[in-house]
């Protein structure tokens, strides 16, 4: 079985401090991605990586930025945390065209 | 465009069915799925087809896809409480060898005892 490990389950953070969410995966995909979900929006794309040292905007990257360093470690970084950000954040892996694993969460507070 | 869409809530008896539905209007989707969402946690995997298949069944869960309507849905038998959660569909596109998924807003069932 695929195993995503997210850092934190709960974090609570003040507004201008940089955050910094990890995710880790076991099964050697190619692919990570960070989304957030917010009640009736969804899930949203926030950056993907498709490899090492790779990384591409999703559909709401403003405010964020993400590391990828290595194979299995994705970071998430709120360079200047705002309340706005307040969410649930989700780290999801995929190889090629199968379906994507997602972590528990981290749910992220602002204050 | 690429849009997903579901109706935010549904509500059901305990042993009754219940049919979540799904509408997507990008046809050049390979393969759609279904995740549920427990309380607290990420998605789960739950059941998928593929693009040219009209029906799949496995266990108390069948999905439907009408590719003309570009609709989806997701029939449970027998809803138990423990049934309860957050239901995301979500289609694949191929768009030159990337692909990409596109999530819908997600269906909360509540299941009555």
């Amino acid at each position: 079985d695929v195993k995503v490990t997210q850092s934190s389950r709960y974090l609570v953070k003040r507004t201008g401090e940089k955050v910094f969410l990890e995710c880790v995966q076991d099964m050697d995909h190619e692919n990570m991605f960070w989304y957030r979900q917010d009640p009736g929006l969804g899930l949203r794309l926030i950056y993907f990586s498709y490899d090492v040292k790779m990384k591409e905007k999703g559909d709401i990257p403003e405010g964020y930025s993400v590391s990828r360093e290595k194979k299995e470690r994705f970071s998430l970084i709120l360079e200047s945390a705002s309340t706005n950000q307040t969410s649930m954040y989700l780290c999801a892996t995929r190889t090629g065209s199968q379906p994507q694993h997602f972590g528990d969460g981290t749910r992220l507070s602002i204050l | 465009g690429e849009d997903v869409e579901q109706s935010l809530f549904l509500s059901v008896r305990e042993g009754d069915s219940s049919v979540i539905n799904c509408t997507y209007t990008d046809s050049s989707s390979t393969y759609l799925y279904w995740y549920k969402q427990e309380p607290g946690a990420g998605l789960q995997l739950l059941t998928y087809i593929f693009s040219n298949m009209d029906m799949k069944q496995d266990q108390r869960l069948t999905v439907l896809l009408n590719k003309k309507d570009k609709h989806l849905s997701l029939r449970i038998a027998d809803t138990q409480t423990g049934d309860s959660a957050i239901y995301f569909c979500a289609e694949c596109l191929d768009t030159s060898g990337t692909y990409k998924y596109i999530f819908g807003t997600g269906t909360r069932l509540k299941v009555l005892a």
